[in-house]
C-alpha cells in the first residue's frame, strides 16, 4: 500500500541555521512527489513538487528538495531558515492519473519550530 | 496562485445537527474537488472527490449517506456533516483544480466541533 513517512515529528533549529526535513515514500509507481507548507490556522501551500526529470526541486521561499530513488526519500532543505519559516510541513504522493495532485496521501507533517 | 476559501473557517455545532462547509474557488472554474479530513496531530486523509455535475467519488470507509458533496457549479463545492457526532469534530480541508491530474489549490480549512 502506498504511505508516506516523516519520521520526525517536531523539529527546533536556530534561525540562520540549515534545515532537512525527512520525507520517505512506499509507492509501487513511479512517485509524484510534493512538500506543502501550513501555517496555524491556515490552509496549505505547497513549496515545490517532483514529477520527472531533475532529481534537485527548487521550490518557493529557498526551499529545496532532492528525490533519492534507492532511498525512495524526498527530503526538504533550507540553507538558512527564517523565523517566518515555522510552521507545520507536509510530505505527499500523488495518486492517480498524471500524479493528480488532488489525490494525495499525505505523511503526518513536521512541526518546525524556529529559535531565535 | 488561484485563491480557495473555504466557509465557515470554524463551527461549533450540537450533536444530531447538520452543518454545510462551502469550498470556492474564487478567481478560476474548478472542474475537479477534493475534501480532506484532518485530525489532531495527524495528516490530512482524502475523503471523496468530486467533478462538477457528477456524483462524488468516496474513499474507502468513508460514509456517503452522513457526509454528502456536492459540486453543482465550477466554483462551488459543499461538504454537509449531517446527524453529527463528537468524533466528527475534526480540521476539513478541501481543494481544486482547474483540470483534474493539474495543480491543486488548498482552502484555509474549517474547524468542525460538535457538542
Amino acid at each position: 500500500a502506498q504511505s508516506v513517512t516523516q519520521p520526525d515529528i517536531h523539529i527546533t533549529v536556530s534561525e540562520g541555521a540549515s534545515l532537512e526535513l525527512r520525507c520517505n515514500y512506499s509507492y509501487g509507481a513511479t512517485p509524484y512527489l510534493f512538500w506543502y507548507v501550513q501555517s496555524p490556522g491556515q490552509g496549505l501551500q505547497l513549496l515545490l513538487k517532483y514529477f520527472s526529470g531533475d532529481t534537485l526541486v527548487q521550490g518557493i521561499k529557498g526551499f529545496e528538495a532532492e528525490f533519492k530513488r534507492s532511498q525512495s526519500s524526498f527530503n526538504l532543505r533550507k540553507p538558512s531558515v527564517h523565523w517566518s519559516d515555522a510552521a507545520e510541513y507536509f510530505c505527499a504522493v500523488g495518486l492517480g492519473y498524471g500524479g493528480s495532485q488532488g489525490n494525495l496521501i499525505f505523511g503526518k507533517g513536521t512541526k518546525l519550530s524556529v529559535k531565535p | 496562485g488561484a485563491v480557495v476559501s473555504q466557509h465557515p473557517s470554524w463551527v461549533i455545532c450540537k450533536s444530531g445537527t447538520s452543518v454545510k462547509i462551502e469550498c470556492r474557488s474564487l478567481d478560476f472554474q474548478a472542474t475537479t474537488m477534493f475534501w480532506y479530513r484532518q485530525f489532531p496531530k495527524q495528516s490530512l486523509m482524502l475523503m471523496a472527490t468530486s467533478n462538477e455535475g457528477s456524483k462524488a467519488t468516496y474513499e474507502q470507509g468513508v460514509e456517503k449517506d452522513k457526509f454528502l458533496i456536492n459540486h453543482a457549479s465550477l466554483t462551488l463545492s459543499t461538504l454537509t456533516v449531517t446527524s453529527a457526532h463528537p468524533e466528527d469534530s475534526s480540521f476539513y480541508i478541501c481543494s481544486a483544480s482547474r483540470v483534474e491530474g493539474t495543480e491543486a489549490f488548498f482552502g484555509q480549512g474549517t474547524r468542525l466541533t460538535v457538542v
